[in-house]
């Protein structure tokens, strides 16, 4: 299946430890991000990823970090976690056209803080 | 900066009304604009897009500049509608971005 494929689907944590969010995409695109969705439902950009160099780096605190090892995984670290980091966190990629097709998006991974 | 206002979290209709989410637009350049649905506890899919003019599922959508619009409608809803549906902006130049409304919870109930 060509896709884009998250996990882990779900996160169960304590506060203040560290966990990674994988993303692997096998459509060739060449952009990767990661979108935060909210409990309200509001998504949000938080990195993209041209070809394994950050374009764009939202307000998000220092405790996230990407990491794109090629251009077809953009992982997401987070340190010391905090009860505002649950959400459900979307990876998505675009192919050089963008424009035309949008994003194609993971099915997400719902991250729960307690 | 781009803004994509979605002013209605919640829209419910009954089953063959009319269905109409609202989209508005902030941006000073050019816009591209999109609709996607995220269905219960699935991934983001992309619905519509302006430029294709295309309709997809009964629905059709129209960039009204004049307005700074981009309205998602379809004139008789089903239950399968029922989703979370976000209107979306794509900011130009190199770095792809696209920002999201706040999206609308469609229930279309029996």
């Amino acid at each position: 299946d060509t896709a884009v494929s998250q996990t882990p689907k779900y996160l169960v944590t304590q506060m203040g430890n560290d966990k990674s969010i994988k993303c692997e995409q096998n459509l060739g695109h060449d952009t990767m991000y990661w979108y935060k969705q909210d409990s309200k439902k509001f998504l949000k950009i938080m990195f993209s990823y041209n070809n394994k160099e950050l374009i764009i780096n939202e307000t998000v605190p220092n405790r996230f970090s990407p990491k794109s090892p090629d251009k077809a995984h953009l992982n997401l670290h987070i340190n010391s976690l905090e009860l505002g980091d649950s959400a459900v966190y979307f990876c998505a990629s675009s192919p050089p056209s963008g424009r035309a097709e949008g994003l194609f998006f993971g099915e997400g991974s719902r991250l729960t803080v307690l | 900066a781009q803004r994509v206002t979605q002013p209605e979290k919640l829209l419910s209709v009954f089953k063959g009304a009319p269905v109409e989410l609202k989209c508005n637009y902030s941006y000073s350049g050019s816009p591209e604009l999109f609709w996607y649905v995220q269905y219960s506890r699935q991934r983001l899919q992309l619905l519509l897009r302006h430029i294709s003019r295309e309709s997809i599922k009964g629905f059709t959508a129209d960039l009204n500049k004049g307005e700074t619009s981009f309205h998602l409608k379809k004139p008789f809803a089903q239950e399968e509608d029922s989703a979370m549906y976000y209107c979306a902006l794509e900011s130009g130049g190199s770095n792809y971005k696209l920002t999201f409304g706040k999206g609308t919870l469609l229930t279309v109930n029996p």
